[in-house]
């Protein structure tokens, strides 16, 4: 298993940008992909989309227009980013290995909890 | 309210049999594959069934996946206080472009 572990502030004010890392260390980044998974307080989980090494993405539909994805290939770090977000942006964030064609996931790391308030 | 459909929560006592079923439509689980997993809040997801049927290393023979048409189902048998969690399938919709999750059942072992 490889361990995948995101970091980020835990606490942004509506309106700014949500900035996470998630670290992949005890392995090569390869040829897997990686995906972004959310989940807010209460409810079930989220897609938010996924970055392969080269830097190709591919994100939700419905946040597209706030997200981006990127990886740093030397650090083996992937990186997500969401604009202008608002208090249904909070919640428990997971990095996880994706494997593609059949899209499952595996592993996942912790989870990171990201409040949006002011 | 979740494109897939699963039941809120299931219950069973230690030892008996438990299925949660997963529904979704032909743009989804009827022409993708489905995966499962188990998340006790505050630790990672765990895989426990991906492509359908299959498992991963180290997840025990009790958990199982099957699909037919539209639907999915994990089973699992000889039920233990442990693996009282939260499971969630997942798929890949065609129309629509992204990952669904399952809006999560919740498995209390009586």
């Amino acid at each position: 298993q490889v361990p995948l572990q995101e970091s980020g502030p835990r606490l942004v004010k509506p309106s700014e940008t949500l900035s996470l890392s998630c670290s992949v260390s005890g392995d090569s980044i390869g040829i897997y992909y990686n995906s972004w998974i959310r989940q807010p307080a209460g409810r079930g989980l989220e897609w938010i989309g996924r970055i392969y090494v080269d830097g190709s993405t591919m994100y939700n539909p419905n946040l597209k227009s706030r997200v981006t994805m990127s990886v740093d290939t030397s650090k083996k770090d992937f990186f997500l980013k969401i604009r202008s977000v608002t208090a249904a942006d909070s919640g428990v964030y997971f990095c996880a290995r994706t494997h593609p064609p059949t899209e499952w996931f595996d592993p996942w790391g912790q989870g990171t909890l990201v409040t949006v308030s002011s | 309210q979740s494109v897939l459909t699963q039941p809120p929560s299931v219950s069973a006592a230690p030892g008996q049999r438990v299925t949660i079923s997963c529904s979704g439509s032909s743009s989804n689980i009827g022409t993708n594959y489905v995966s499962w997993y188990q998340h006790l809040p505050g630790t990672a997801p765990k895989l426990l069934v991906y492509e359908n049927r299959e498992r991963p290393s180290g997840i025990p023979d009790r958990f199982s996946g099957s699909k037919s048409g539209t639907s999915a189902t994990l089973g699992i048998t000889g039920l233990q206080t442990g693996d009282e969690a939260d499971y969630y399938c997942a798929t890949w919709d065609s129309s629509l472009r992204l990952v669904l999750f399952g809006g999560g059942t919740k498995l209390t072992v009586l």
